[in-house]
């Protein structure tokens, strides 16, 4: 199974703070996901992003968050002004095609305080 | 719209007992069914899955076979060991690519 990396693992930040978290593509994997877990909640989709462009975003991704890909660089989901309901584990998929299995990342657990 | 729906957990077991965890869909067309595992403090792992109707997806003892007649895609293992005791959760890729996933079920194996 390919290897998704997330960095950071953990973040802590105060409410109101800009957080970005990224994740290291794999090779051949182009179509790019964020899905977020609320603790104890089910997982939800945020966005999916595949040549530069958002594909497909839910409610949960509003004005106060996006992702970018500079560069074919590094994968990342950015949130704008955090607020204490952005606390959940963040994981990144990818998957080399539109209906390709998505694979996981280990998650980025964000705090929001 | 599309939708999960999994038996609620957690289910506890002893070690070597037969497992089965619930998963029924409601979709628009035929979507790809799959299982996921979460292990404590980890992420998300495929388990298994399967593209169309009949198909059954197998891995590590686990399976699951994909019923349209029944939209259903259950999960089962014949001898659960202690070391499977994790989240599973069930989830279908619907036309837009995206992921839609069930409320996980916790499993516990006892020794």
């Amino acid at each position: 199974e390919p290897e998704v990396t997330q960095t950071p693992s953990h973040q802590v930040t105060q409410m109101g703070q800009e957080v970005i978290l990224r994740c290291v593509p794999i090779s051949n994997h182009l179509y790019f996901y964020w899905y977020r877990q609320i603790l104890g909640q089910k997982v939800e989709f945020l966005v999916s992003f595949y040549n530069n462009e958002i594909s497909e975003k839910s409610e949960i991704f509003d004005d106060q968050f996006s992702v970018e890909r500079p560069d074919g660089s590094n994968f990342t989901l950015k949130i704008r002004s955090t607020k204490l309901e952005d606390s959940a584990m963040y994981f990144c998929a990818m998957g080399q095609g539109a209906e390709d299995t998505q694979y996981f990342g280990p998650g980025t657990r964000l705090t929001v305080l | 719209g599309n939708s999960v729906t999994q038996m609620e957990g957690p289910v506890t077991l002893s070690e070597e007992a037969f497992l089965t965890i619930n998963c029924t869909y409601t979709a628009t067309g035929y979507p790809s069914l799959f299982w996921y595992v979460q292990y404590p403090g980890e992420g998300l792992q495929l388990l298994l899955k399967a593209t169309k109707a009949d198909d059954k997806g197998s891995n590590k003892g686990f399976e699951a076979t994909y019923r349209k007649e029944t939209t259903s895609f259950h999960l089962e293992k014949g001898s659960v060991q202690v070391s499977d005791s994790a989240v599973y959760f069930c989830a279908l890729s619907d036309e837009a690519d995206k992921l839609i996933f069930g409320t996980g079920t916790r499993l516990q194996v006892f020794p």
